[in-house]
């Protein structure tokens, strides 16, 4: 069992909708969570950080972490076609700094 | 945010060659850097954690001598493929480790794609 799980989709949504994705994970030594953007053939991109159980909003961009149940989501309102990418899910545990992915869910937004 | 480069972003290069590939954090220091390999429409692999003044810790299966990092200053981590052979063919990309305060975070650069004919 992977220690991240990660719907790889793809997901597809029309232009506007509320994009939703998720992650699960096993190990709670995790206390760092990440989401990172990528577009093909780029290096990802961090989009969201958060360190604690509850919502971080930025922008179009929610990130919500339920550390009782091993559970992060994203939230992307008013979807854009430029939101059209590969995003995943990435955690840190306390004590180090080497990141544990998730697979990565492809997302397309269709104008 | 932080920014990370890459250099190339993109390389071809006959099979039995070395290749270099650097990777610099440009507005931070990071005593950190990490290496990744991708391969299409999978998820990123770390292949190794490259440290300032030490030598890199590499992952289990990742070849040590084949994929050589020194790490000699706080801004540049290079990744040399030695005796690159087609199957080396891949997506690399990096990352640097930023800690401050309570943030830990990882910036990655762009990637550079290694075509090995």
């Amino acid at each position: 069992q992977k220690e991240v799980e990660q719907d790889p989709g793809p997901l597809s949504v029309p232009e506007g909708a509320i994009v939703s994705l998720n992650c699960t994970y096993s190990n709670s030594a995790f206390q760092y969570f990440m989401w990172y953007r990528q577009y093909s053939r780029k290096g990802p991109e961090l989009l969201m950080y958060t360190y604690s159980s509850g919502n971080k909003e930025d922008g179009r961009f929610t990130a919500q972490v339920d550390k009782s149940s091993k559970y992060i989501s994203l939230f992307i309102r008013d979807s854009q076609p430029s939101d059209s990418a590969t995003y995943l899910c990435a955690m840190l545990r306390a004590a180090g700094n080497k990141l544990t992915f998730g697979g990565g869910t492809r997302v397309l937004v269709k104008p | 945010g932080a920014v990370v480069s890459q250099h190339p972003s993109w390389v071809i290069c006959k099979s039995g060659t070395s290749v270099k590939i650097e990777c610099r954090s440009l507005d931070f220091q990071a005593t950190t850097m990490f290496w990744y390999r991708q391969f299409p429409k999978q998820s990123l692999m770390l292949m190794a954690t490259s440290n300032e003044g030490s030598k890199a810790t590499y992952e289990q299966g990742v070849e040590k001598d084949k994929f050589l990092i020194n790490h000699a200053s706080l801004t540049l981590s290079t990744l040399t493929v030695t005796s690159a052979h087609p199957e080396d063919s891949s997506f690399y990309i990096c990352s640097a480790h930023k800690f401050s305060g309570s943030a830990n975070e990882q910036f990655f650069g762009p990637g550079t794609r290694l075509t090995v004919l």
